[in-house]
């Protein structure tokens, strides 16, 4: 059964500094996601991704996140100068259309120290 | 923001027993809600995705149905496994956005 791939799964990194996490989405799907999860905290979602422009994007999606999608396969989220409360577990998902599930990868979980 | 509650928080059965959870979400603007199954150390899967009014679907043991007049939806597992054990997710899906807000979750345990 085709899969959504997420690396790496454990990234520690300095506050400050830059983090890419990277996403291999489902070939035939249109629509690809980023969702977070804060220990403790609900699933929420950061920003979608379609026809090759963010389609809407959360409040938390500030100017120190960005995504790109740069060879047709790999969707990459780029956090510019981690935070401490970046800290979380961060969820690539893709489907084929709104009325169809999501399917999430395994997750990156993103520590700041 | 959209305001989605699920309830209970937690609940812990015995292997064989029927149980049900509640997701409640705004009714405006109601596009679809979908439910997911996450596992520990997994990452979610879709069980449903629910668009009409009085839908009902059904996976094996499980059930959901919706109430989309009331913002409301049940999710039923009958005869309870220990592989049933994990947190369910409902996330409606409203206007145009393709975006899900998620619930809090109810973390079931099933044992035996």
């Amino acid at each position: 059964e085709p899969e959504v791939t997420q690396t790496p799964s454990h990234q520690v990194t300095q506050m400050g500094q830059e983090v890419i996490l990277r996403c291999v989405p489902i070939s035939n799907h249109l629509y690809f996601y980023w969702y977070r999860q804060i220990l403790g905290q609900k699933v929420e979602f950061l920003v979608s991704f379609y026809n090759n422009e963010i389609s809407e994007k959360s409040e938390i999606f500030d100017d120190q996140f960005s995504v790109e999608r740069p060879d047709g396969s790999n969707f990459t989220l780029k956090i510019r100068s981690t935070k401490l409360e970046d800290s979380a577990m961060y969820f690539c998902a893709s489907s084929n259309a709104r009325v169809y599930g999501y399917t999430f990868g395994s997750g990156t979980r993103l520590t700041v120290v | 923001i959209l305001n989605v509650e699920q309830s209970p928080q937690s609940l812990h059965v015995q292997e064989g027993d029927s149980t049900n959870f509640t997701c409640s979400f705004p009714s405006s603007n109601f596009y679809a809600l979908h439910w997911y199954r996450w596992e520990t150390a997994k990452s979610p899967e879709a069980l449903f995705v629910m668009t009409l009014n009085g839908d009902e679907k059904k996976k094996g043991r499980i059930s959901a149905t919706l109430n989309t007049k009331e913002g409301y939806s049940y999710l039923y597992i009958k005869g309870s496994q220990p592989e049933d054990s994990a947190t369910y997710l409902c996330a409606p899906n409203t206007g145009t956005a393709s975006k899900l807000t998620f619930g809090t979750g109810t973390r079931l345990q099933v044992t035996l």
